[in-house]
């Protein structure tokens, strides 16, 4: 059964940096892409960036550019989400999800940040 | 940057009857790219449908998906009370649509 399980979520000053993580199981880690997509409190979904199976290719929407980076972890079947210089709009849960050729097939419950002082 | 509208924000439906969603993009967009998610209150959204057209496993054949270079269009045939939800589009690897509300009338 394929999983996805975030954590690292909390409240954190505005400036302030978490790392988000996000367990993978139940499937071939190194032959996907993984997302990271978030939601803030009572809007849409955005999508926030990605990585290739390999961890060379990454891309981010513009409002993140420069302050949070994604990376991988093939031996801990995990993927990251660096965010530094945070602000109250990235306050959202952030969710986790597999690529799997042109769809998001799965996702992870996602994990609450909080930018507030 | 391709950006996506969704209409009508929101559908008012009563359960048995047709819904017809709509995902308008500003350039054209690659049949293979254009996804629907669905989206149920405090959970994570489910993939309904990709490649615009191609139903994802386990989803129920009153959802289909149509369309394609700057139209798309989500439709489940006759409503079931586990279907009202918020419904997104997406083109693959970017933009998600703002969102449909489908809600029971």
């Amino acid at each position: 059964e394929v999983q996805l399980v975030e954590s690292g979520g909390g409240l954190v000053q505005p400036g302030g940096s978490l790392r988000l993580s996000c367990a993978a199981s139940g499937f071939t880690f190194g032959s996907h892409w993984m997302t990271w997509v978030r939601q803030a409190p009572g809007k849409g979904l955005e999508w926030v960036a990605h990585i290739s199976q390999d961890g060379s290719g990454k891309d981010y929407v513009d409002s993140v550019k420069g302050r949070f980076t994604i990376s991988r972890d093939h031996a801990k079947n995990s993927v990251f989400l660096q965010m530094n210089t945070l602000r109250a709009e990235d306050t959202a849960v952030y969710y986790c999800a597999r690529d799997n050729t042109y769809q998001l097939d799965y996702w992870g419950q996602g994990t609450l940040v909080t930018v507030s002082s | 940057e391709i950006v996506l509208t969704q209409s009508p924000g929101t559908l008012s439906l009563s359960p048995g009857e047709r819904a017809t969603l709509s995902c308008r993009a500003s350039q054209s967009v690659p049949s293979t790219d254009l996804a629907w998610y669905q989206q149920k209150p405090g959970q994570a959204p489910r993939l309904l449908i990709y490649g615009a057209s191609t139903r994802a496993t386990g989803i129920p054949d009153r959802f289909s998906g149509s369309g394609s270079g700057t139209d798309f269009t989500l439709t489940i045939s006759r409503l079931e009370p586990e279907d009202f939800a918020v419904f997104y589009c997406q083109r693959h690897g970017t933009t998600f649509g703002g969102g449909t509300e489908v809600e029971i009338k």
